[in-house]
């Protein structure tokens, strides 16, 4: 089985802050990541796919990098509506998983 | 625009099999490539990946859960069930549905979600 290790679990941050969020795999997946964003009471909306790929109607704001085992999540200037959960899902290999989570809180 | 809208009962006695509906419009079930999936997240934890079908009905599980899963989809309808047996209060979470473009795993559209909760 693969292991994703996603960090930090938490993470407080002021608006205008630049953040990043690592996902790393027990194993290579090439570039079959994607990251998601999800408010509270509300469902995940795909933010990246590829690792890189920018979703349509993503803000620019939010990037991926990395591949292989290891994947950033970077918000270039955080806005007060990016204060929620972050998760990394791999896909390369089945079934697909997800990591645990990072809750950007305000600081 | 692409909408999913999970349907089902909110509660369920244990070993009482849990019957949820998406119905869902702006694409089509047929068309080459497209896959509809079963997410779960448990209240305060994370999202479990359950089972895929694909437009030419092939159908994926979850093995640890595959025993107790089944998909299938109403072409006509625009809709996809999702069948679990068994039902444990350890399955009580949030269920979505979403859409993939890419006949791959990751999920570009999700249904609101709902809520089940298993209790006798």
């Amino acid at each position: 089985a693969i292991w994703m290790t996603q960090s930090p679990s938490l993470l407080s941050a002021s608006t205008g802050d630049r953040v990043t969020i690592n996902c790393r795999m027990s194993q290579g997946i090439s570039s079959h990541l994607a990251w998601y964003q999800q408010k509270p009471g509300k469902a995940p909306e795909l933010l990246i796919y590829a690792a890189s790929t920018l979703q349509s109607g993503v803000p620019a704001r939010f990037s991926g990098s990395g591949s292989g085992t290891d994947f950033t999540l970077t918000i270039s200037c955080l806005q007060s509506e990016d204060f929620a959960t972050y998760y990394c899902q791999q896909y390369y290999y089945f079934p697909p998983t997800f990591g645990q989570g990072t809750k950007v809180e305000i600081k | 625009q692409i909408t999913l809208k999970e349907s089902g009962p909110t509660l369920v006695k244990p070993t009482q099999t849990l019957t949820l509906t998406c119905t869902f419009s702006g694409f089509s079930l047929s068309t080459s490539g497209v896959g509809v999936g079963w997410i779960r997240q448990p209240p305060g934890k994370a999202l479990e990946w359950l089972a895929l079908i694909y437009w030419d009905d092939d159908k994926r599980y979850s093995p640890s859960l595959k025993s107790r899963l089944t998909i299938t989809k109403d072409t006509s309808k625009n809709q996809v069930v999702l069948t679990v047996t068994n039902m444990d209060p350890v399955d009580t979470a949030t269920y979505y549905c979403a859409h993939s473009h890419s006949g791959d795993y990751e999920f570009d559209s999700w249904g609101q979600g709902t809520l089940v909760t298993v209790s006798s």
